[in-house]
C-alpha cells in the first residue's frame, strides 16, 4: 500500500472548517484513500473513503486532486468533539481483510 | 448494533500471569482483527482472522495467542508478557471478503499494564 504524509498537528477554531491535507504521491490506480480518526483513549472511527471523485457524508467531505497524489479531509463546522488524531490511509482491493496500516496522522485540536 | 465490545477495559497483570482479552461483535462480520497501540503511536496490526481462520500474523511473539471460537468472538490469550507489552489492545471487525466493502469497526480497547 502507498505511504502517506500528513502534518503532525493542526489547530482550528470552533465553528470553522477544518481542512486536513494528506500527500500520497505514490498512489496507484486502484488504491483508495481512507480517513479514520481516533479520539483520545478510544478506538479509531471510520470517517470517509474515496477513489477519485470527491465524496461527502454526514461527517465530512473528501477532496481528491485530479492526479490523485493528494487529498484533503474537510470537517465543515468543527466542534470541540472533533479534537482527535486523523489518519489518512491508502489501500488497494480486495477489501475485507482490513490490513489498515496507520501512519503517524495529524493531531487536530479545535480551539474554543 | 454496530458495536465491537472489548472486555476488560483495563487489565493489570504480572509477568508470570495468564490472562485473556475478549472481543465480541454481532454485525455478521467475518473478519476480525487485533491491533496493538503504544502511547502516542498509531495502531499496529497483530492478527487477522477471516471466517474464523487465522489469515495474517504480523510476526507477533508467541506469548500472544489469538483464538476465534466462532464468528462473533475473538480472544487474545496472554502469557509471560513483558513490561514493554503494556499498550492499548484494539479489536476490529469488518465485512466478509466476498461482500461489498464497508468500514472497519473498532472496539474501545483494553488498556493493558504488565508489572
Amino acid at each position: 500500500d502507498a505511504k502517506t504524509t500528513q502534518p503532525p498537528s493542526m489547530d482550528c477554531a470552533e465553528g470553522r472548517a477544518a481542512n486536513l491535507p494528506c500527500n500520497h504521491s505514490t498512489i496507484s490506480g486502484n488504491e483508495y484513500v481512507y480517513w479514520y480518526r481516533q479520539i483520545h483513549s478510544q478506538g479509531p472511527q471510520y470517517i470517509i473513503h474515496g477513489l477519485k471523485n470527491n465524496e461527502t457524508n454526514e461527517m465530512a467531505s473528501l477532496i481528491i486532486t485530479e492526479d490523485r497524489k493528494s487529498s484533503t479531509l474537510i470537517l465543515p463546522h468543527a466542534t470541540l468533539r472533533d479534537t482527535a488524531v486523523y489518519y489518512c490511509i491508502v489501500r488497494s482491493p480486495p477489501f475485507g481483510n482490513e490490513k489498515l496500516t496507520f501512519g503517524t496522522g495529524t493531531r487536530l485540536t479545535i480551539i474554543p | 448494533d454496530t458495536e465491537v465490545t472489548q472486555t476488560p477495559k483495563h487489565l493489570v497483570m504480572g509477568m508470570t500471569n495468564k490472562k485473556s482479552l475478549k472481543c465480541e461483535q454481532h454485525m455478521g462480520h467475518r473478519a476480525m482483527y487485533w491491533y496493538k497501540q503504544k502511547a502516542k503511536k498509531p495502531p499496529e496490526l497483530m492478527f487477522v482472522y477471516s471466517y474464523e481462520k487465522l489469515s495474517i500474523n504480523e510476526s507477533v511473539p508467541s506469548r500472544f495467542s489469538p483464538e476465534c471460537p466462532n464468528s462473533s468472538l475473538l480472544n487474545l490469550h496472554l502469557h509471560a508478557l513483558q513490561p514493554e507489552d503494556s499498550a492499548l489492545y484494539l479489536c476490529a471487525s469488518s465485512q466478509p471478503l466476498d461482500g461489498p466493502y464497508t468500514e472497519a469497526f473498532f472496539g474501545q480497547g483494553t488498556r493493558l499494564t504488565v508489572v
